[in-house]
């Protein structure tokens, strides 16, 4: 059992570069997530995708973009990347729970630098 | 606004107990949870307390009291492979109705032979 898969594992991109984090979960959640983990500032949500068919923003949303392609697939995507954006990106995904308990199941996440 | 507050750092000896704080201040509240990270990993949930009290399981306790808006991770007997980031997380709601969780900033603990 996979669970949540992203790539590519690290990148490199020169400011103004544009390029697509993919991630895909097997565990037949409903919501699925994009965090950015940067020192010092924890985890940060960018985007979230409560259930296929829609996405809404997160806490940092500015300069990227989301696709919930189908249940399992959920993308991010920089159109013009800058230094700021060089950060950990980690994708999740949950059950979503009346109880509350749903516990963030994540990727090992993305390493993207930007210079 | 929402803030959670826990110590940067932590050390302690293999074999002792240590105790992560986390204290909050947050718009709504459905819960205390806490995460797990290893350097380089991904981070992993270890805990969820949605009441007041101690939640066990196995070396690792939670704690939580509401009215202080204050809650605990408790390590016994710790191994050298506890040595990892621990966050606290707090759920709370977007206006949209969806829950969401508001992570600390992690204390990073370290533990020594």
């Amino acid at each position: 059992n996979a669970g949540v898969t992203q790539t590519p594992k690290f990148q490199v991109l020169k400011t103004g570069q544009s390029m697509t984090l993919q991630c895909a979960q097997d565990m037949n959640h409903n919501s699925m997530y994009w965090y950015r983990q940067d020192p010092g500032m924890g985890l940060r949500l960018i985007y979230y995708s409560a259930s296929e068919g829609t996405t809404d923003k997160g806490e940092v949303p500015n300069g990227y973009n989301v696709s919930r392609l189908n249940k399992r697939e959920f993308s991010l995507r920089l159109e013009s990347a800058a230094p700021s954006q060089t950060s950990v990106y980690f994708c999740a995904s949950s059950v979503p729970g009346s109880s509350y308990n749903s516990p963030l199941h994540f990727g090992n996440g993305t390493r993207l630098t930007v210079t | 606004g929402q803030s959670l507050e826990q110590p940067s750092e932590v050390t302690a000896v293999e074999g002792a107990i240590v105790q992560i704080n986390c204290t909050y201040q947050t718009s709504g509240f459905y819960g205390l949870s806490w995460y797990q990270q290893h350097d380089g990993g991904a981070p992993t949930f270890l805990s969820y307390n949605a009441l007041d009290g101690l939640e066990e399981t196995g070396r690792f306790s939670s704690f939580l009291s509401r009215s202080d808006s204050y809650g605990y991770l408790l390590l016994q007997e710790l191994q050298m492979k506890d040595s990892a980031s621990y966050f606290c997380a707090v759920r709370d709601r977007w206006d949209t109705g969806f829950q969401k969780l508001v992570f600390g900033t992690g204390t990073r603990l370290l533990v020594s032979p």
